[in-house]
């Protein structure tokens, strides 16, 4: 069982769709990240919030839009994606923004294939 | 150059069988070493921290060469469970993002 919960698990969508991915962490941390993780390549870091503020963004294309209404939930909003953009893409959260490899914790993942 | 970089694999080994893995770094700088697990759809898990004077835990043992820089992972008498890919991470400075290698792909066969 994860403290940090991931919705959809799996999600299929049109490159016209709009589509939202939904993380939820449960273990009273301040930090919040979504990495993507594509096929045979490294997690790659996109947005970092820290107390519902976002503190980075990877250069990350505007089509992918995050949302942080509080420390405990972290939205991914998804507008006219690319086929390219099906990935694995993973929530984590953390106690403070600058966690070491042993004190951040993943969510299970939301696999997304855009169509 | 990628700052982390790993053989991707896959390693096919029978049960019972020692395998190593290497992940090498780019930046001499770098600080922290972890190892994570992640098996087939499923989120990576933390396996195990890397320390300068090298750790154990149980059938697995994790080496750190700064000279050379790369970090390695040992595997002794492999299970079917240990089948997974295996994801080297390491951090920079303290307070420095997560890097993580693109992972190792072990399948361990009856």
């Amino acid at each position: 069982e994860t403290g940090v919960t991931q919705t959809p698990r799996h999600l299929v969508m049109g490159m016209t769709n709009k589509k939202s991915l939904k993380c939820e962490q449960h273990l009273g941390h301040n930090a919040m990240y979504w990495y993507k993780q594509s096929a045979k390549k490294p997690l790659e870091l996109m947005f970092v919030y820290n107390f519902k503020e976002q503190t980075e963004n990877n250069s990350v294309p505007s089509r992918f839009s995050p949302e942080c209404p509080n420390s405990s939930h972290l939205f991914l909003h998804l507008h006219t994606l690319q086929p390219e953009d099906s990935a694995l893409y993973l929530c984590a959260s953390s106690q403070d923004p600058a966690p070491s490899g042993n004190t951040i914790y993943f969510g299970e993942g939301s696999w997304l294939t855009v169509v | 150059r990628k700052e982390v970089e790993q053989d991707p694999g896959p390693f096919n080994v029978p049960e019972g069988a020692t395998v190593a893995f290497n992940c090498t770094y780019s930046n001499s700088a770098s600080q922290s070493f972890f190892w994570y697990r992640q098996d087939c759809r499923k989120e990576p898990k933390l396996l195990m921290s890397v320390y300068s004077s090298g750790n154990e835990d149980g059938r697995f043992t994790a080496q750190l060469n700064r000279a050379s820089q790369y970090i390695s992972l040992l595997i002794r008498d492999s299970k079917l469970s240990d089948s997974a890919t295996y994801l080297c991470v390491v951090i920079v400075n303290q307070g420095g993002k997560l890097i993580f290698g693109q992972g190792t792909e072990l399948s361990v066969k009856p």
